[in-house]
């Protein structure tokens, strides 16, 4: 168990548009959703914590309106870069933790940003 | 100031040697994972640790919490070429708050 899934896998997008990256836990109820982004061969930066119907956290230095987080459901939450810039081009992966897992995290394979 | 520093960053080490990941804090963790991460894929996890002192082995690694809940150390034993692949260890406050450490980018030659 403990499987999450993420949409799409790679995209590659223009300057200035802007694209949606889905995670969902596909076999537990996650009540809280995390979404990191991560440099080549660096460690996980954490962006936002999410818990299902109410606003995200966003980390110090994240631009929550360029960065729009929805957790609508308890198997899914989304991520929207808006207005994307070559700087946004990263790995972006989300993770999900819920009950009666304590305090483990469960990742998904990540999407591949790259903005031209 | 990082809660959490690990060490080595890099390590490159031939087919069947063995090696230890080092995760250290000054703070006190109500747990710590490890996770082991292939590139261009999400991390996975490999193991959980709860209580202090506590130890758990998984086929040739060890991992092994400190008695203080501070710091933690993950050994392999006989390294293979799968075990290649950036090592992280996060740590749990009890605000539920998660923190990776930078990570070990561990390579084992055949």
């Amino acid at each position: 168990g403990a499987v999450v899934s993420q949409h799409p896998s790679w995209v590659i997008c223009k300057s200035g548009t802007s694209v949606k990256i889905e995670c969902r836990s596909l076999d537990f109820q996650a009540t809280t959703m995390f979404w990191y982004r991560q440099f080549p061969k660096q460690s996980l930066m954490l962006m936002a914590t999410s818990n299902e119907g109410s606003k995200a956290t966003y980390e110090q230095g994240v631009e929550k309106d360029k960065f729009l987080i929805n957790h609508a459901s308890l198997t899914l939450s989304t991520l929207t870069v808006t207005s994307a810039h070559p700087e946004d081009s990263s790995f972006y992966i989300c993770s999900a933790s819920g009950q009666g897992r304590g305090d483990e995290q469960y990742f998904g394979p990540g999407t591949r940003l790259t903005v031209t | 100031t990082q809660l959490l520093e690990q060490s080595p960053q890099f390590l490159s080490i031939q087919e069947g040697e063995n090696l230890t990941v080092y995760c250290n804090s000054s703070s006190v963790f109500s747990s710590l994972q490890w996770y082991r991460q292939e590139p261009g894929e999400g991390p996975v996890l490999l193991v959980t640790v709860v209580t202090g002192g506590e130890v758990k082995k998984l086929k040739r690694l060890t991992f092994q919490f400190g008695d203080a809940r501070k710091d933690s150390s993950l050994h392999i034993t006989a390294a293979q070429p799968g075990d290649t692949g950036l090592y992280l260890c996060a740590a749990n406050t009890n605000a539920g708050k998660s923190t990776f450490g930078d990570g070990t980018t561990l390579t084992v030659k055949p």
